[in-house]
C-alpha cells in the first residue's frame, strides 16, 4: 500500500464548477501538507501549504486537512479552463531531511 | 525572478555515456533535492542536500551521483546511464530542511537508448 493515495482521474468538470480533490495517507508523522499544480511540460508549482489541521483559503482555492482521518482536500471554486492541469498532493517530513512524499496526481480537465 | 533552472531540458543519449544534468537556484536556499517522475509511480526522491558538502540518498539513488560544492548548484550525474533511467527529472529547493515548501524547476526529460 502506498503511503499517499490519490485518485488519478481524469476529473472532467464544466467551467464554473467546484473541483474537489483529495488524498489519504497512512503515516501519522506527517505534519505539513501541500498541493502542487503541474501543467504539461512544466515543473510542479506550489499552490497551498498548511502546517496543521483545519482550513486554509487563498482566492479560489481552499485546502482542508483532517489529521485524525489522515485525509486532505483541495477545492477549486469557479473553475476555469486554465485550471486544467495535474494536481499533486505532497506531505512531510519524511524519515530524513525535508523529503516530501507525493501522491500520484489527479488530472483535471475544465471544459469551457 | 526566483527560480530553479535545469539544463538540459531534453536529452536523448545512449547506454553507458556519462551525462550531467545541472540545477541552479537563485534563492539562497540551503536544501536541494532531485526527483524522478514516472507514470504510475509519481515523484520519487533520488538524492538530497541539506547544505554545501552535505548530501544523502533518497528513495531511489542507485545509478546516480550528486555533488554540492556551491550553495546554488546541485548537479545530478549519471555515470553509466541505462534505459531504466529514462524518466522526467526535477530539481527542487527550499529555504531549509525544516518543513519549508519546495520550489521545482521545469524538468529534464531524459531518454536513454
Amino acid at each position: 500500500q502506498k503511503e499517499v493515495e490519490q485518485d488519478p482521474g481524469p476529473l472532467s468538470v464544466p467551467e464554473g464548477a467546484i473541483v474537489s480533490l483529495n488524498c489519504t495517507y497512512s503515516n501519522s508523522a506527517f505534519q505539513y501538507f501541500m498541493w502542487y499544480r503541474q501543467y504539461s511540460r512544466k515543473g510542479p508549482e506550489l499552490l497551498m501549504y498548511t502546517y496543521s489541521s483545519g482550513n486554509k483559503e487563498d482566492g479560489r482555492f481552499t485546502a482542508q486537512v483532517d489529521k485524525s482521518s489522515k485525509y486532505i482536500s483541495l477545492f477549486i471554486r469557479d473553475s476555469q479552463p486554465s485550471d486544467s492541469a495535474t494536481y499533486l498532493c505532497a506531505m512531510g517530513p519524511g524519515a530524513a531531511g525535508n523529503k516530501l512524499t507525493f501522491g500520484g496526481g489527479t488530472r483535471v480537465l475544465v471544459k469551457p | 525572478e526566483a527560480q530553479v533552472t535545469q539544463n538540459p531540458r531534453y536529452l536523448i543519449t545512449v547506454t553507458g555515456k556519462k551525462l550531467t544534468v545541472t540545477c541552479s537556484q537563485n534563492m539562497n536556499h540551503e536544501y536541494m533535492s532531485w526527483y524522478r517522475q514516472d507514470p504510475g509511480l509519481g515523484l520519487r526522491q533520488i538524492y538530497y542536500s541539506m547544505n554545501v558538502e552535505v548530501t544523502d540518498k533518497g528513495d531511489v539513488p542507485e545509478g546516480y551521483k550528486v555533488s554540492r560544492k556551491e550553495k546554488r548548484n546541485f548537479p545530478l550525474i549519471l555515470e553509466s546511464p541505462s534505459p531504466n533511467q529514462t524518466s522526467l527529472y526535477f530539481c527542487a529547493s527550499s529555504f531549509d530542511a525544516r518543513g519549508q515548501p519546495q520550489h521545482f524547476g521545469d524538468g529534464t526529460r531524459l531518454s536513454i537508448l
